[in-house]
């Protein structure tokens, strides 16, 4: 039972125009949402996030959007840059347990120059 | 400051084998995780700590152990190495603050294979 569903595997944008990744999830709990990205041999790191008190959160190039009533959520990018390119996972969490995190199956996005 | 490390960062076991994933972190942080990355299924939690001495089970447990004995340090165990345990393995820590949600930060992985 996938509770955080990234439904595209993969995603390819021109330089300088915007990326749009989308989430969905289906627990109603879940009340911290999170953005990492990931380059090859390495470990994820921490993009922006988002409460779900906010609908919106910005930082730079990134904006993650939170619709509760539809439980998606979306990461823009703009512009693009090559240097985006990797693999982008959404992930979700309840916050009284932890900081444990639920993650999407991850979007690969390829930025072309 | 090295943040979180792993060791080793690739291993090839035989099925039947153990062997035991060295986490550590720099930062003090309270919490650590183990997760498990498999292709098309993104990070799944194996086992948590919130503290140093406690471990919990999170979504796939079955086949691993874990300890923190000490604050800076998570091991995960695996007993007897399974082809199904073929994964990269990613060690993550975070601060608890009341009130607030913390970012996890993550260690590079480490590449495991059972034959």
């Amino acid at each position: 039972d996938q509770q955080v569903k990234q439904n595209s595997p993969s995603l390819s944008v021109q330089e300088g125009r915007i990326s749009i990744l989308n989430c969905d999830y289906t627990n109603s709990m879940f009340d911290y949402f999170l953005w990492y990205k990931k380059y090859p041999a390495e470990g994820p790191t921490f993009l922006i996030s988002i409460s779900s008190i906010k609908d919106k959160n910005e930082d730079g190039r990134f904006t993650v959007f939170l619709n509760k009533s539809a439980k998606h959520l979306s990461l823009h990018i703009v512009p693009s840059q090559p240097g985006d390119s990797a693999v982008y996972f959404c992930a979700a969490a309840i916050g009284t347990s932890y900081g444990k995190l639920t993650f999407g199956q991850g979007t690969i996005l390829t930025v072309h120059p | 400051n090295a943040g979180v490390t792993q060791t080793p960062k690739f291993r090839v076991l035989k099925t039947g084998q153990s062997m035991t994933l060295l986490c550590a972190q720099d930062m003090n942080h309270e919490y650590m995780y183990w997760y498990r990355q498999d292709p098309g299924m993104g990070l799944r939690l194996i086992h948590y700590s919130v503290g140093e001495g406690t471990t919990a089970k999170g979504e796939v447990p079955d086949g691993y152990n874990v300890s923190r004995l000490k604050k800076q340090n998570f091991l995960l165990g695996l007993e007897s190495a399974a082809p199904s345990q073929t994964s990269v393995y990613f060690c993550a820590s975070s601060y608890s603050r009341d009130n607030s949600y913390n970012e996890q930060f993550f260690g590079p992985g480490t590449r495991l294979t059972v034959l």
